[in-house]
Parts: structure tokens; C-alpha cells; sequence
């Protein structure tokens, strides 16, 4: 079973839509969680940290189930730039010092 | 901001030979890391590196790879014996501590390395 799964997508979405995707990891001790940004061969850019209680930072809002080994990532008000990969990231204390990476999941927003 | 950078951007290399890609990680970071993408696939874990030793290694960095921090501010991967398989781009990433403590990982913008 994969650390961390995600949905490929493609979503291709119009601008000004809300847009969500999920990820969900394997390991129930994992501990820390990240949304990464990667655009067209470039490298994967932290977007935000996902923290228990849900966390927002301008459109985007994060959050965590733990019960169901979930994270989430809402994107709102779609702008253009928000075109590329999401990546759900996961590390696991009791696994080493490695982060997991989902496939990723690529969006586009349509004009 | 403090980056990580890496060389070359991209490199090819015929199948066989031996490739060294560079990264001077962010200066006060403790942990590094190797990861590789492979075209159109997700981001695979290759090593980590901590305290001038592995820390961690997956099933890809067989006996072909090896990494090694040469002075104070390089931290070097290298393939010996290059397959086409092992074209793809490399990224180096470092963390000011371990994944354990749950700290992001911040990447360089990767080593394209095309092997012919």
C-alpha cells in the first residue's frame, strides 16, 4: 500500500472556482503534513504546513483527519497562476528522515 | 531568501559513465536529501544524509549511487555506470531538521540528467 495516495486529476477547473483535493496517507503515526506546489519541471514548493486544527493562508485552506487519515486542500476564488501539480507530503517519525510524496495532483484554471 | 542551489541543470551523459550533480544546501540546515522525478511520475526518495553520514536510504540508491559532503558546503550525489532509466531530474533539498521533527523540506530547482 502507497504512503500517501492522491487523485491525478486532471482537474480543469474555470476561474473564480472553488476547487479540493484530498490525499490520504497509509501510516496513522504519521505526524507532520505539507501541500507542495510544483509547477511544469520545476522543482515542489512548500505551499503551506497542514496543522490539526486546519489552517488558512489567503485562498487556500488546509485541513487534517486524523480519524480518517486525511488531508484536504481548498483552493478558492481560482486564479490562472494557480495552474500546476499539488503535492501531498507526509513524514512519519518512526519511519526516518524521509518526507512521502503523493503522485500529485495537477489543476488548471481555464479563463 | 536562503535557496538551495544545484549544478549542473542539466547534464547528458552517455550510458556507462560516471555523472556528479552538486548541491550547497541552505547554511544552517542539518539534513539532506536526494530525491529523484522521473518524467510525468511523482517525486521519489533516494537518501538522507546527516551528521557527514546516510541516515536513511530506499531501495533505488543501490551500489550505483553514493553521496558525499566533500567541505563545509557541498553535498554531492553520484551515479557510476549511467542506464537510461536513471534519466530524470535529480533535486537536492535540505531541512533544518530531520523529518522526525516535522520540518519542511525547502528544494533546489533540480539536475535534469538525460542519459544516451
Amino acid at each position: 500500500r502507497k504512503e500517501v495516495e492522491q487523485d491525478p486529476g486532471p482537474f480543469n477547473v474555470p476561474e473564480g472556482a472553488t476547487v479540493a483535493f484530498n490525499c490520504t496517507y497509509s501510516n496513522s503515526a504519521s505526524q507532520s503534513f505539507f501541500w507542495y506546489r510544483q509547477d511544469c519541471r520545476k522543482e515542489p514548493k512548500l505551499l503551506m504546513s497542514v496543522y490539526s486544527s486546519g489552517n488558512e493562508d489567503g485562498r487556500f485552506t488546509a485541513q487534517l483527519n486524523r480519524a480518517s487519515q486525511y488531508i484536504s486542500l481548498l483552493i478558492r476564488d481560482s486564479k490562472l497562476s494557480d495552474s500546476a501539480t499539488y503535492l501531498c507530503v507526509v513524514s512519519n517519525p518512526n519511519t526516518g528522515n524521509q518526507f512521502y510524496f503523493g503522485t500529485g495532483t495537477s489543476l488548471t484554471v481555464i479563463p | 531568501e536562503p535557496e538551495v542551489t544545484q549544478t549542473p541543470s542539466h547534464q547528458v551523459t552517455q550510458m556507462g559513465q560516471e555523472v556528479i550533480l552538486r548541491c550547497v544546501p541552505i547554511s544552517n540546515h542539518l539534513y539532506f536529501y536526494w530525491y529523484r522525478q522521473i518524467l510525468g511520475q511523482k517525486v521519489e526518495f533516494l537518501v538522507s544524509f546527516y551528521n557527514n553520514e546516510i541516515s536513511e536510504k530506499s531501495e533505488i540508491f543501490d551500489d550505483q549511487f553514493s553521496v558525499e559532503r566533500p567541505d563545509g558546503s557541498n553535498f554531492t550525489l553520484k551515479i557510476r555506470s549511467t542506464k537510461l532509466e536513471d534519466s530524470a531530474m535529480y533535486f537536492c533539498a535540505s531541512s533544518e531538521a530531520g523529518a522526525r521533527t516535522g520540518n519542511t523540506i525547502y528544494f533546489g530547482e533540480g539536475s535534469w540528467l538525460t542519459v544516451v
